[in-house]
């Protein structure tokens, strides 16, 4: 089973609302990221941490926070969302960031009403 | 144009087919290959890295053309418990991190 924990499974927010994506790790990796999988889209890199120190913000809206306060952890805060951004939110996370294998979590498939 | 081009398919074989998938890649600096597998409502899983010599790991086979920019994945004698999406994935040589992943391409093997 995956190494990489990720809560809640599913979520339904309003546009006003505020809530927390947790991922959780339990492989010892010191590289985390936040992916957004849409319909019918590849999988799109949100966020990188290596040693918990953001690397990558791929030009994602502010209304997305990410947190990373260890290596085995990582949250993504959401406030005023829009409906577009329903999707599944993956996690993964490798060993390090030059590593080539990443394990993902199950993912938090969000929607915005 | 796409970073990773895949056809979405659904590819629908009957067990026991061979089946192969296709995937082209725009940047030449692309250094890493791999396909990953996601099953419906399931998180991605490496299935194998693609190298430059080709690579066998059972019944699938990855096969590398640099010159051409595309990646193959071969099935044999298919399983139903094949049935899922296959993602192309690249690694630039110019990031160490940033995996680019296809839309994937959808394999339906029936009975």
């Amino acid at each position: 089973e995956t190494g990489v924990t990720q809560t809640p499974r599913h979520l339904v927010m309003g546009m006003t609302n505020k809530k927390s994506l947790k991922c959780e790790q339990h492989l010892g990796h010191n590289a985390m990221y936040w992916y957004k999988q849409s319909a019918k889209k590849p999988l799109e890199l949100m966020f990188v941490y290596n040693f918990k120190e953001q690397t990558e913000n791929n030009s994602v809206p502010s209304r997305f926070s990410p947190e990373c306060p260890n290596s085995s952890h990582l949250f993504l805060h959401l406030h005023t969302l829009q409906p577009e951004d329903s999707a599944l939110y993956l996690c993964a996370s490798s060993q390090d960031t030059l590593l080539d294998e990443q394990y993902f979590g199950p993912g938090t498939r969000l929607t915005v009403t | 144009r796409k970073e990773v081009e895949q056809d979405p398919g659904p590819f629908n074989v009957p067990e026991g087919a061979t089946v192969a998938f296709n995937c082209t890649y725009s940047n030449s600096a692309s250094q890493s290959f791999f396909w990953y597998r996601q099953d419906c409502r399931k998180e991605p899983k490496l299935l194998m890295s693609v190298y430059s010599s080709g690579n066998e790991d059972g019944r699938f086979t990855a096969q590398l053309n640099r010159a051409s920019q595309y990646i193959s994945l071969l099935i044999r004698d298919s399983k139903l418990s094949d049935s899922a999406t296959y993602l192309c994935v690249v690694k630039l040589r110019d990031s160490s991190y940033k995996l680019i992943f296809g839309s994937g391409t959808r394999l339906l093997v029936r009975p």
